[in-house]
């Protein structure tokens, strides 16, 4: 099955500054890779997605980049700012043995903004 | 719409007993599945469903059963319930293969 294996476990990083997370993902027939957060003692929610026909993404600070050939993705949050502290997981959609597609979360990057 | 509704919130269990986390959408949502969540192992899946009497094991379904009679429901249940399977438990569901995983609010389960 697919294996998703996300780094950094923690990132501190100043106000202001960027942070990067990165995704590998073992399974090449996957085809579809969303970004969720999860705020403490809340559930996770969708960020952003790329699927595999795309190389980037953009929605306002926070961008995602996909390289099909590496088979890893990456998270960019541009000029954080305290309320992006969170847990963020990237995932994969990839095909069961039963051929139905399902999400294969990474382990989580718990991201700290210092003001 | 409600979205997602999971209940219990909270539930101790002793080890041996039986349970069942209840699941509900109101969305329409084809597709249904349970994770759990752990610290330092993200969310993995437990069962999933791509529709009304289909169901499938994810990751790791060993000590849990699911079914899935109607859209709206998809019940997890634990047979006989172990410490290792102390967690907190999220039904997602979604239209389509591809597309937003809407998630619960999550269920803590401790099992003494």
């Amino acid at each position: 099955g697919e294996n998703v294996e996300q780094h950094p476990s923690t990132l501190s990083v100043q106000e202001g500054d960027s942070a990067v997370i990165k995704c590998t993902y073992s399974d090449s027939a996957s085809n579809y890779f969303p970004w969720y957060k999860q705020e403490l003692g809340k559930r996770p929610q969708l960020i952003i997605d790329i699927r595999s026909n795309v190389g980037e993404k953009k929605d306002q600070r926070i961008a995602v980049t996909l390289n099909k050939t590496a088979k890893h993705f990456s998270l960019h949050i541009t000029e954080t700012q305290p309320e992006d502290s969170a847990v963020y997981f990237c995932a994969a959609s990839a095909p069961m043995d039963t051929g139905r597609r399902a999400l294969t979360f990474g382990s989580g990057t718990r991201l700290q903004v210092q003001p | 719409n409600a979205g997602v509704t999971q209940t219990p919130k909270f539930q101790v269990l002793k080890t041996g007993q039986s349970m069942t986390l209840q699941c509900a959408q109101d969305m329409n949502h084809e597709y249904m599945s349970w994770y759990r969540q752990d610290p330092g192992m993200g969310l993995r899946l437990i069962h999933y469903s791509v529709g009304a009497g289909i169901t499938d094991q994810g990751e790791v379904p060993n000590g849990y059963n699911v079914s899935r009679s109607t859209t709206e429901d998809f019940p997890l249940r634990l047979l006989s319930a172990a410490p290792s399977q102390t967690s907190v438990y999220f039904c997602a569901s979604k239209v389509g293969r591809t597309g937003e995983l809407f998630f619960g609010e999550g269920s803590r389960l401790t099992v003494l």
